[in-house]
């Protein structure tokens, strides 16, 4: 069944504005990547994280092994931040990613 | 900087036909993995592999095979390509046990 449960699906920001993406995880994963699918399509690595906080920027991202779940906070969006943002995570005792279904970001001036 | 490559970064194939998607890496990562993304779906892991003359099957692999020639090289063979394998292909690399994977630009592949 599906592992990673991605939300929102989409999610629409004024500029200068700020939101949450988060994922939950059904197994334990060993580790976890965000990615920016940008407007040509490339998959650009945001975040990998085994546990903990990073920040990057106006980006920040947590991942909490014990409950299962992570989050991406956008804050003071920009236009260049809109694409679609994906999860994704390495269950234990597995090989290669499992990833959301994705969350459209449109931020709007 | 991690670097890998995809070729085609498009390909129009027909029907029946044999399709040949080729990644290279210059990371020395021991894994490298092959995804197709569909809408609705997400990315889906294809093959992957430990290293030069392995390759695995992922969640997907029905209609592909993988062949791992070299460290650096990773390919994708669609034998008999149908229409149903219309996707964008990505390949990745990463040294395994749950490491950073980073990924190509991506194939777009059309099977008409």
């Amino acid at each position: 069944g599906d592992q990673v449960e991605q939300s929102p699906s989409a999610l629409s920001l004024h500029e200068g504005t700020g939101s949450a993406l988060r994922c939950n995880f059904t197994t334990t994963m060993r580790a976890v990547q965000w990615f920016q699918q940008n407007s040509r399509g490339s998959l650009i690595n945001l975040f990998y994280l085994a546990s903990g906080t990073k920040e990057n920027g106006r980006l920040k991202s947590t991942f909490n092994s014990k409950e299962s779940y992570s989050t991406l906070h956008i804050r003071d969006a920009q236009l260049e931040d809109s694409g679609t943002y994906f999860c994704a995570a390495e269950a234990r005792y597995a090989q290669g990613l499992t990833f959301g279904l994705g969350t459209r970001v449109s931020v709007f001036p | 900087e991690a670097a890998v490559t995809q070729s085609p970064r498009n390909k129009v194939a027909v029907t029946g036909g044999k399709v040949t998607l080729s990644c290279n890496q210059t990371n020395n990562h021991n894994n490298m993995y092959w995804y197709r993304q569909d809408t609705g779906h997400g990315l889906r892991l294809i093959h992957y592999s430990y290293g030069a003359g392995s390759t695995e099957k992922g969640d997907i692999p029905d209609g592909y095979k993988a062949s791992r020639p070299s460290q650096e090289n990773f390919s994708l063979i669609l034998e008999l390509a149908t229409p149903s394998q219309t996707s964008v292909y990505f390949c990745a690399s990463g040294t395994g046990g749950g490491a950073e994977q980073f990924f190509g630009p991506g194939t777009r592949l059309t099977v008409l």
